[in-house]
């Protein structure tokens, strides 16, 4: 049963620091996103790619977050410096970015920014 | 300005009964409406698609309407169950690729015996 996982899934840091979180895609999916979710604003959709290429980062800011993919089995978001705002459930999910397709979720990390 | 909305307060109903959730859009042209499944702690787990020349789709004792000119889908689960308890999210997607998808808050369904 192919999934996709992220680690850490629980991550608790101080302000300032930086937050690495991970992703690994369904083998064979090219379309991997970033999602932020809060109680307030919902799911976000932070960045997303095709082919390891990034797509669209219009969602993320720019000053702290960076993301990207150095395979095909990985990819990554960073934030530096973490502030307590950032503090959210951040979700990847792959895809085949094909019409009709659908997103698959990871279990998402939990952050945490004291 | 974009908006999705669906109702942010929880529905409460009893087992056996149908259970609706609306999911309402203005300023969107979707392509395809998606209807995901997220249980607490976990990712949105999808459940169906629906695209728009489609008027309903069914799958077991779920079924999804899409009105493209009330801008609105309704999402039924018939014969609710506890087990059907969960957030449900509804997804535009403009592009039919899964490439952008903009998702709606999420309405809470509780199912009590």
């Amino acid at each position: 049963d192919a999934r996709v996982t992220q680690t850490p899934r629980h991550k608790v840091t101080e302000m300032g620091q930086e937050v690495t979180m991970r992703c690994q895609p369904i083998l064979g999916h090219n379309t991997v996103f970033w999602y932020r979710q809060t109680m307030m604003q919902g799911l976000e959709l932070l960045a997303y790619f095709r082919n390891r290429a990034p797509l669209d980062d219009s969602g993320m800011p720019k000053d702290r977050f960076s993301a990207e993919m150095p395979d095909a089995t990985l990819a990554t978001l960073k934030i530096q410096p973490s502030e307590p705002r950032d503090s959210a459930v951040y979700f990847c999910a792959s895809g085949l970015g094909q019409g009709g397709d659908t997103q698959y979720f990871g279990p998402g990390t939990r952050l945490t920014v004291l | 300005s974009q908006k999705i909305e669906q109702n942010s307060e929880a529905l409460n109903i009893q087992e056996g009964k149908t259970a609706t959730l609306t999911c309402n859009y203005t300023n969107y042209s979707p392509a395809y409406l998606q209807w995901y499944r997220q249980d607490p702690g976990r990712g949105p787990v999808f459940l169906l698609l629906i695209r728009e020349n489609e008027k309903e789709k069914r799958k077991e004792r779920l079924k999804v309407t899409f009105d493209t000119t009330l801008k609105q889908s309704l999402f039924h689960i018939t014969a609710s169950q506890p087990a059907d308890s969960a957030t449900y999210l509804c997804a535009l997607d403009p592009t039919g690729t899964a490439s952008k998808l903009t998702f709606g808050t999420g309405t809470r369904l509780q199912v009590t015996l």
